[in-house]
């Protein structure tokens, strides 16, 4: 069964600061890897995702996440955190047939001015 | 860009009562999803629906449940006997690609259902 982790339930970082919100994963094949985001009382915007190739991959909003199979991991960075990034993320974990996703926790990012 | 919409935007019932979800996916998607995130926790999987029929359904989708695609735009979610518990952001996604492949889901933006 897929699986995932965000080990980190809250995360502060001030604005400027460099940011990473860890994502550790289990699936059986070769997973289809995701970061959402979503601010209070909003949907789910897509940031980014890894399906092959590259396993760095860039997103919206200066984001990038890179894939580690043999870690099992997909972290989320970015360089210089704005306070407008304050939201909830999710890494979610997909590829079945039917294209089921399975979220983690979700990690609650605040940022300090 | 195209979206997925999800009517109402906010629905207060009272347990025991009917619900009806609705969502307008991608016009050329083929796959259809729903989920939900009960407040303060994440989102979790309801259901996939892939030419008229449930693909595959989580543990939560019991018989108060169901899905219907009633038209060629409009996919429902219908709560047949509401509990407390059933009180979340529901989410509806569609996603085009065929079995697979590479596919992302467009999810849209919910609706927050109150049962009282």
């Amino acid at each position: 069964a897929q699986s995932v982790t965000q080990p980190d339930i809250h995360i502060t970082v001030s604005e400027g600061a460099s940011l990473e919100l860890r994502c550790n994963y289990s699936y059986g094949a070769t997973p289809y890897l995701f970061w959402y985001v979503q601010s209070p009382g909003q949907g789910l915007q897509l940031l980014l995702k890894y399906f092959s190739g590259d396993t760095l991959v860039q997103g919206i909003k200066g984001f990038e996440a890179e894939f580690k199979r043999s870690q099992s991991s997909f972290n989320l960075r970015k360089p210089s955190v704005h306070w407008s990034d304050a939201a909830e993320y999710f890494c979610a974990v997909g590829g079945t047939n039917a294209g089921k996703s399975t979220f983690g926790d979700g990690t609650t990012l605040t940022v300090k001015p | 860009e195209p979206e997925v919409t999800q009517t109402p935007s906010h629905q207060v019932t009272q347990m025991g009562q009917e619900v009806i979800l609705r969502c307008v996916p991608i016009s050329n998607h083929l796959y259809f999803y729903w989920y939900r995130q009960i407040l303060g926790q994440k989102v979790e999987f309801l259901v996939s629906f892939y030419n008229n029929e449930i693909s595959e359904k989580s543990e939560i989708f019991d018989d108060q449940f169901s899905v219907e695609r009633p038209d060629g735009s409009n996919f429902t979610l219908k709560i047949r006997s509401t509990k407390l518990e059933d009180s979340a952001m529901y989410f509806c996604a569609s996603s085009g690609w065929p079995a697979g492949s590479q596919e992302t889901q467009y999810f849209g933006p919910g609706t927050r259902l109150l049962v009282l």
